[in-house]
């Protein structure tokens, strides 16, 4: 069975601090992975994604993650947090049947502090 | 322009009745989605259509019925409504319904059952 595990809840850094959101996966195919991002009171939105390729896949607002298949991880990381990053981040991982089904993580929750 | 929007945003009503959640995208998507996300931001998938034809259809009340009109509409019935389908409701659209589509979101509905 596939699935995803965010660690954490909820993560509270300063701002200008390093941001490391943890997220790990079980599949039973090479894994297709996702982090997406929702701020309050919308939907979500993708910062990035992997699914062949390079391991360091960078995406928007500065976030990057790399995919270590002998960790079975895809963290989330940003050199230096931003007040408009806090949010919600959820990883994904997409489903191994035809369709384009994906499973989500629970969520973490980042607050960034002044 | 607002690539997926749904209405209404917000939906309060009495158990027991029946209500529509509206769905349009304008990315030109062939697949769509329904997600419901519960009060702890838990992102469950509920259905998915591929060009209006029904492909995942998780395990969800009978209550709740999919239609797909067009495949830029994609609307969510639920009747006989229950205190536990309180949540806020997402709809999502992909290019098409291959594994690794990026999915992208409205801003979701709020449902609360009274």
């Amino acid at each position: 069975a596939q699935s995803v595990t965010q660690l954490g809840s909820h993560v509270s850094v300063s701002e200008g601090a390093l941001v490391l959101l943890r997220c790990n996966y079980s599949s039973s195919v090479p894994p297709y992975l996702f982090w997406y991002v929702q701020y309050p009171n919308q939907g979500l939105q993708l910062l990035l994604k992997y699914t062949t390729g390079a391991t360091l896949v960078k995406g928007i607002n500065g976030f990057e993650a790399e995919f270590k298949k002998s960790e079975t991880s895809f963290h989330l990381t940003k050199p230096s947090a931003h007040m408009s990053d806090a949010a919600e981040y959820f990883c994904a991982l997409g489903d191994s049947g035809g369709y384009q089904k994906v499973t989500f993580g629970t969520g973490t929750k980042l607050q960034v502090i002044p | 322009d607002t690539a997926v929007s749904q209405t209404p945003k917000y939906l309060v009503t009495q158990m027991g009745n029946d209500k529509s959640i509206k769905c349009e995208q304008n990315l030109g998507h062939d697949t769509m989605y329904w997600y419901k996300q519960d009060s702890k931001k838990f992102l469950k998938i509920m259905f998915s259509y591929n060009n209006k034809e029904l492909i995942i259809n998780e395990t969800v009340p009978n209550r709740f019925s999919p239609k797909s009109p067009d495949k830029a509409h994609l609307n969510l019935h639920i009747n006989s409504l229950e205190l536990g389908d309180s949540a806020v409701y997402f709809c999502a659209s992909s290019q098409e319904s291959r594994r690794g589509d990026t999915q992208y979101f409205g801003p979701g509905t709020r449902l609360t059952v009274l």
